[in-house]
């Protein structure tokens, strides 16, 4: 079964670092990209930026261009978002998923993982 | 930016056919795909590359695609189909070329 499987729920504080996981499994990791997307408290789907783990390829929303850092560990089949110092702006879900065609980074997303609840609070 | 304009939400009666318009400058020149999302759960795809459906998803399930509008079609409304739909393109000539949609609060009455 094709699969993504994200990291548990985190609680932060306002200046703290935080690094999350997506876990891809039952198909060939480095042949597809996988991308993060930002979901506030009651709001709409944002994308952040994609990865592509066979080389590190990396794109960024230039809305999230220097506030999050993606990145990927092709030998454990890991995709990672990181922050060096949160903000309470940053609460959200935060969901990794998998385009619908290998090495195409405009597919659609036919994978997602269940999500990374995100709470930033003082 | 790319900006996709849909409706915040649409009410439709079991049994009845749900339209929902995802609203782009010239978006029949893109490949659209929407997203179904029930609450606390993740999205899932539903219509893919305008009409296209990914395995597992009911024919209900259609979507079309010209001009400056886009639309998923829900044919014989069920309980189960309220959810929050989103739109989303990929638009090349922008340095932020994955966009979504604002979406779309589908209520079954």
């Amino acid at each position: 079964e094709v699969q993504l499987v994200q990291s548990g729920a985190e609680v932060k504080k306002p200046g703290e670092s935080l690094k999350i996981s997506c876990k891809g499994s039952g198909y060939s990791f480095t042949s597809y990209w996988i991308g993060w997307v930002r979901q506030m408290p009651g709001k709409g789907l944002e994308w952040m930026g994609i990865i592509y783990p066979g080389d590190s390829d990396t794109r960024y929303s230039p809305s999230f261009q220097g506030q999050v850092t993606i990145s990927a560990d092709k030998s454990i089949s890991t995709a990672y978002l990181q922050w060096s110092s949160l903000k309470a702006s940053d609460t959200a879900m935060y969901y990794c998923a998998r385009p619908l065609v290998p090495t195409v980074t405009s597919a659609a997303f036919d994978i997602w993982g269940q999500g990374t609840m995100v709470t930033v609070s003082s | 930016s790319y900006v996709l304009t849909q409706p915040p939400s649409v009410s439709v009666a079991p049994g009845q056919t749900a339209r929902i318009t995802c609203g782009g400058n010239n978006i029949g020149s893109k490949s659209v795909h929407w997203y179904q999302q029930k609450p606390g759960q993740a999205p899932v795809l539903v219509v893919y590359d305008d009409s296209d459906r990914p395995s597992g998803i009911p024919e209900r399930f259609s979507g079309s695609n010209s001009g400056n509008t886009a639309t998923l079609t829900i044919s014989r409304v069920e309980a189960g189909d309220e959810a929050d739909y989103y739109c989303q393109v990929w638009d090349s000539s922008s340095d932020h070329p994955r966009v979504f949609g604002t979406g779309t609060k589908v209520t079954v009455l």
